[in-house]
């Protein structure tokens, strides 16, 4: 049974970081690839980017270019996603979801909420 | 980038009501189309993958077609836990676009 665990929900000054965990259970970490997807309030879904953890390869949306990290832990299976310079725009929940094969989002974290604001 | 395009946005159906729900790609994407349905406060759920292909786990009355640029979603006969949003997603190439998704509820 595959289950992806992230951390919990976060309030942000505008201008700072955020740096979000999704921890992976069952199956194989290093080699299915994980993404991470916002969600802002209200709104549909946004791929952000993802890591293939065995290659350290990561994939970014051009929008996010500079401004997000991905990263993978081996040794705790985890997978880590850093948003930086934040705004009120990033207010949002961010999932992590590990693919199935290329771009299929098969399971997903429970969501983090992110809220940016002064 | 990929646009992905749903219609309708959104759609009024009662128990046991045959609907559909299209998604229209702005280039050629094979069928490298997914599905997924998301409830209030929840993740979404990966419902089909390769247009086709129903998630292991996911009832029948659930089925999708098509390839190249249009695509539908088909729930048979709807059940009360159906009401939810659905976006498609495309696979095809990275950045990975989802569309707005389509909101049933019941009538």
């Amino acid at each position: 049974q595959v289950q992806l665990v992230q951390s919990g929900a976060e309030v942000k000054k505008p201008g700072s970081s955020v740096k979000v965990s999704c921890k992976v259970s069952g199956g194989t970490f290093s080699t299915n690839a994980i993404s991470w997807v916002r969600q802002a309030p209200g709104q549909g879904l946004e791929w952000m980017g993802g890591i293939v953890p065995i290659f350290t390869k990561t994939n970014f949306a051009q929008r996010f270019q500079g401004r997000v990290t991905i990263t993978a832990d081996e040794s705790t299976d985890t997978v880590y996603m850093e948003l930086s310079s934040l705004t009120s725009d990033d207010t949002a929940v961010y999932y992590c979801a590990r693919e199935f094969r290329n771009g299929d989002l098969e399971y997903w974290g429970q969501g983090t909420l992110v809220t940016v604001s002064s | 980038d990929i646009q992905m395009t749903q219609s309708p946005s959104s759609l009024s159906a009662s128990v046991g009501d045959r609907v559909t729900i299209t998604c229209r790609a702005s280039q050629s994407i094979g069928s490298y189309l997914n599905w997924y349905q998301q409830k209030p406060g929840k993740a979404p759920k990966f419902l089909i993958f390769g247009a086709s292909s129903l998630q292991s786990g996911v009832p029948s009355r659930f089925s999708g077609s098509g390839s190249g640029t249009d695509f539908t979603l088909t729930i048979s006969s709807l059940q009360p836990e159906d009401f939810a949003t659905y976006y498609c997603q495309q696979s095809y190439i990275t950045p990975y676009t989802f569309g707005q998704g389509t909101k049933l509820e019941i009538k």
